[in-house]
C-alpha cells in the first residue's frame, strides 16, 4: 500500500523540549517537504529536500531542523527555539522531472505545546 | 515574490447550489496550478491541476477549474454541490522556483 505516513498523529510537548516528527514515503519520490498549517494562513513551507543529504530552507525555517539520510525518510525536529510551535504539520513528497511536479500529502501530525 | 490569493474565506451553500471559488496568483511567467481539498479529518488531496493545454481542467467529484492567463486566475467551479463537498479548499501555484505557494484556503460548508 503506497503512500506517505506521518507519526505520531497527535503530539504533546512541554515548553523547552525538542520534538521530532516522523515522515516516511514508499512512493520512491525524490523530493520531500514539510509544511505548517495554521487556521486562516494556509500551508507554509518549512523545509524541503530534493536529494538525499541535501535540503533547503523554506519560508519559515527558524526554530526547525531536518535531515535526509534516506530517500524515504525526512524527519522534522521542532526545537525549543520555535516560538509558536503549536500547529498542524504536513509532510509531502513528489517525483521530480515530471510536469507538473505534483505533491502528495501525508495525514499530518498535530503538535500541541503545553 | 509569487503569491496566491483566495478571496472567499468562508462560503456557505445549500445542496444543489452552484459553486465558484476564486483564486488569483501574482506571477507573470509559466505556471503550474493546483486545487487541493481537505475533507474533515482526512489527508490533503489533489482535486485537479493545470500545466498546459486546454485551460478548462476537469478534476475529481465533478469539479472543474478554468485558467484565464490574462486575469491571472484559476477559479474552481462545481455546478451542483453536495453535503459531502464540505471541506477546506486550497489553491496553489508553482512558478519558476522549487516551491509550491498555497493560498490561505476557503472553508466550504454545504447544508442539506
Amino acid at each position: 500500500d503506497g503512500g506517505i505516513t506521518q507519526s505520531p498523529k497527535y503530539l504533546f510537548r512541554k515548553e523547552g523540549q525538542n520534538v521530532t516528527l516522523s515522515c516516511e514515503q514508499n512512493l520512491n519520490h525524490d523530493a520531500m517537504y514539510w509544511y505548517r498549517q495554521d487556521p486562516g494562513q494556509g500551508l507554509r513551507l518549512i523545509y524541503y529536500s530534493q536529494i538525499v543529504n541535501d535540503f533547503q530552507k523554506g519560508d519559515i525555517a527558524e526554530g526547525y531542523s531536518v535531515s535526509r539520510e534516506k530517500k524515504e525518510s525526512f524527519p522534522l525536529t521542532v526545537t525549543s527555539a520555535q516560538k509558536n510551535p503549536t500547529a498542524f504539520y504536513l509532510c509531502a513528497s513528489s517525483m521530480l522531472g515530471r510536469s507538473p511536479d505534483t505533491q502528495y500529502f501525508g495525514p499530518g501530525t498535530r503538535l500541541t505545546v503545553l | 515574490a509569487q503569491s496566491v490569493s483566495q478571496h472567499n474565506h468562508h462560503v456557505i451553500l445549500s445542496e444543489a447550489a452552484s459553486l465558484e471559488l476564486g483564486c488569483n496568483y501574482s506571477y507573470g511567467g509559466t505556471v503550474n496550478l493546483f486545487w487541493y481539498v481537505q475533507y474533515p479529518g482526512q489527508h490533503l488531496q489533489l482535486l485537479l491541476k493545470y500545466f498546459s493545454g486546454d485551460p478548462l481542467v476537469k478534476g475529481i467529484k465533478g469539479f472543474e477549474a478554468e485558467f484565464i492567463k490574462s486575469k491571472f486566475s484559476f477559479n474552481l467551479r462545481k455546478p451542483s454541490v453536495q453535503w459531502s463537498d464540505t471541506a477546506e479548499y486550497f489553491c496553489a501555484v508553482k512558478g519558476n522556483t522549487d516551491k509550491l505557494i498555497f493560498g490561505t484556503g476557503t472553508r466550504l460548508q454545504v447544508f442539506p
